[in-house]
């Protein structure tokens, strides 16, 4: 089946030490999302990916960054993690003739 | 005013009821509404499109969008314990790279 995948599914991680998360989708949609999720909150955008043309959100902090090394891939990394950046990462994928489908999230731990 | 509005819940019905759920938005620009069901600790999933006013059904669920008034709604037949979760709307202007606008989420458990 076609689909978003996510790994790893839990991150624990230390306040400070960088950490990577990781989306592929085989679903050949040309536009990738990461998205934040804070407890009984909505999804946040961070920023996407149209192709290789990369658009951040007016508020995303500096701290995250994203690579897409290729059509299938994307990845999510948070250079300094602090406490406040605990949360489910969701990674999602569209095209112009299809709307978003979400990967099963990958829940971030900050210790 | 926010661009959208959900109730929040937590719905608690028994097995079998009608479930209703509700969005309304400011953004006469949408053009496109959602409604995705995520479970506990799991991302969400699509459970439902759509782009016109009008009813849309899809086995148990149908999906109501009134543009006029800027409301959406989710109804849920036979509801199952299995539909406990928390339902999301959302909105978009088009498919292409716009991003969701998300509701807040309705928690829904439905007890046997």
């Amino acid at each position: 089946d076609a689909m978003v995948i996510q790994n790893p599914r839990y991150q624990v991680t230390q306040f400070g030490k960088p950490v990577t998360l990781s989306c592929s989708q085989t679903l050949n949609h040309n536009v990738m999302y990461w998205y934040q999720q804070k407890s009984s909150q909505a999804p946040k955008l961070l920023f996407h990916y149209y192709d290789k043309d990369f658009n951040n959100e007016a508020d995303t902090p500096d701290n995250f960054q994203s690579r897409r090394p290729n059509t299938s891939f994307c990845f999510l990394d948070i250079r300094s993690p602090g406490l406040g950046d605990a949360a489910m990462y969701l990674c999602a994928t569209s095209s112009v003739t299809d709307t978003q489908y979400f990967g099963p999230g990958t829940r971030l731990t900050v210790l | 005013q926010k661009e959208v509005e959900q109730d929040p819940g937590p719905l608690s019905v028994p097995e079998g009821a009608i479930v209703s759920l509700n969005c309304t938005y400011s953004n006469s620009a949408f053009q496109y509404f959602m409604w995705y069901r995520q479970y506990s600790r799991k991302g969400p999933e699509l459970l439902m499109y759509t782009y016109s006013s009008g009813n849309k059904e899809d086995g148990r669920f149908t999906a109501q969008v009134d543009k006029s008034s800027k409301y959406i709604s989710l109804f849920i037949r036979d509801s199952q314990p299995s539909d406990s979760a928390t339902y999301l709307c959302a909105f978009q202007r088009s498919y292409n790279t716009d991003k969701l606008i998300f509701g807040t989420g309705t928690r829904l458990q439905v007890f046997p």
